[in-house]
């Protein structure tokens, strides 16, 4: 069973860079698998951010793109997003997910970013 | 890249069938068939429930299944249960490793 665990800070300023972590259960590798994220508005519905293969590279969504860096750290068995210039429109439940072939199939619990000053 | 469009909210009683529907472009739903449904309960992660139009992962009742038709793909949920009562997302491969989202269905069980 693979499980996925999503961290960091739940409040971020306006302006500054949002950064979490998603951390791969020890007994799932994270090689050889596309990883993704994905965030929720509140009472709003799913939006993709971004992927990453082990290899390090990266696809991004085309409206967020210039603002988004996902990357991984296969020896911690973890991979990252970090959005910038962040702005209320930001404020969501982000999830972390595991992409098998063309789909995710396992997800992180999410974890919910507010932007607010 | 925009959102996938669904019907915002369907119904049925229990035991009853209920379709929802995800329409899309050529450049995603029609376009491969790469697309995945996910069940959602308030305050829960999403969860896989069809992928590649109508493959059913290990787990998931036979009760839910998946179709397509041109650029409008489908979730049918047979045989309504209590526990069916979710909201719903269709999601698209949409070329070039990106991905597009439905804008989610509530399903009501009455």
């Amino acid at each position: 069973q693979v499980q996925l665990q999503e961290s960091g800070p739940g409040l971020v300023k306006p302006s500054e860079t949002l950064s979490l972590t998603c951390a791969v259960s020890a007994h799932s590798s994270s090689s050889g698998y596309y990883w993704g994220w994905i965030r929720q508005p509140p009472g709003k519905g799913l939006e993709w951010i971004g992927s990453i293969y082990d290899s390090g590279s990266t696809y991004y969504n085309p409206s967020l793109k210039s603002r988004v860096t996902i990357s991984i750290d296969k020896s911690k068995n973890q991979f990252s997003l970090k959005v910038s210039s962040v702005t209320a429109a930001d404020t969501a439940v982000y999830y972390c997910a595991r992409l098998r072939d063309v789909h995710f199939d396992y997800w992180g619990q999410g974890t919910l970013v507010t932007v607010s000053s | 890249q925009s959102a996938l469009t669904q019907p915002p909210s369907a119904s049925g009683s229990p035991g009853q069938s209920v379709t929802i529907s995800c329409t899309g472009t050529s450049s995603d739903v029609g376009g491969y068939n790469y697309v995945s449904w996910y069940q959602q309960h308030p305050g829960k992660a999403p969860k896989l429930m069809i992928y590649e139009v109508s493959k059913r992962p290990s787990g998931v009742p036979d009760r839910f299944s998946g179709s397509k038709s041109g650029n409008t793909a489908s979730l049918t949920v047979s045989g309504l249960q209590a526990e069916d009562e979710a909201d719903y997302y269709c999601s698209a491969y949409g070329g070039s490793n990106s991905f597009v989202f439905g804008s989610g269905t509530k399903v009501t069980v009455l």
